[in-house]
């Protein structure tokens, strides 16, 4: 699987969008995108997932360069709850065999008043 | 509801006891998943399983056994021959598919 860049931590102000960045220059054709966040102490939650198109649910929007050497993960009005450490994964889909995911140490967000 | 049961939350073990956490999912996910991780570090992959009776290790499998005798239940035995134990132990299972993991709650392992 492709290796993630992010930074280690970010900040931003309650209401504001949070934009958060991760390079993945060497992603293969068939690999994916996904954004999962863990808060302290808690398992990781599955945020979105892409491949080529910009994708947008209820949690957040997932922007992904034409190229798609890097994404933009973008929480729209973040709040206080959305304090937790994101981690930035590109793998293969789950095709039938186990795709393991590759966790790095993922961009602290420190959301503040 | 669907989802990923670990238990129990916290562990207590004096040093040289084997010890089994427990992870059981009743989302019908064909895959299931092991991870340790450590204060302030990533997620590291113990073991895996794609299907019953299967399974196979993962970049720290040494010192830990798991099985797989049914669909929904992936036990992690964490063995005396692992030497550092105490971590946050962490279960996750996934259909086939482009799918994200859905993840327990995790278990926090404390060996005395």
């Amino acid at each position: 699987d492709a290796k993630t860049t992010q930074p280690p931590s970010m900040d931003c102000a309650e209401g504001r969008a949070a934009n958060l960045p991760c390079n993945h220059s060497t992603i293969s054709g068939n690999e994916y995108v996904y954004w999962y966040r863990q808060i302290h102490s808690q398992g990781p939650q599955y945020i979105i997932h892409g491949l080529k198109n910009n994708e947008t649910n209820e949690m957040a929007s997932l922007i992904i360069t034409e190229d798609r050497k890097s994404s933009t993960l973008i929480l729209p009005h973040a709040t206080l709850r959305d304090t937790a450490v994101y981690y930035c994964i590109v793998r293969v889909a789950n095709t039938g065999t186990a795709s393991k995911l590759t966790f790095g140490t993922g961009t602290r967000l420190q959301v503040t008043l | 509801d669907g989802g990923i049961t670990q238990s129990p939350k916290y562990l207590f073990r004096k040093e040289g006891q084997n010890v089994t956490l427990s992870c059981e999912q009743n989302l019908n996910h064909d895959a299931m998943y092991w991870y340790r991780q450590d204060p302030g570090q990533g997620l590291r992959l113990i073991y895996y399983s794609q299907i019953v009776n299967d399974f196979q290790k993962g970049d720290i499998a040494e010192g830990y056994s798991v099985s797989r005798e049914k669909k929904e239940s992936f036990p992690l035995t964490v063995t005396s021959a692992q030497k550092n134990p105490t971590a946050f132990y962490l279960c996750a299972s996934s259909m086939q598919g482009p799918y994200g993991y859905t993840f327990g709650s995790g278990t926090r392992l404390t060996v005395v």
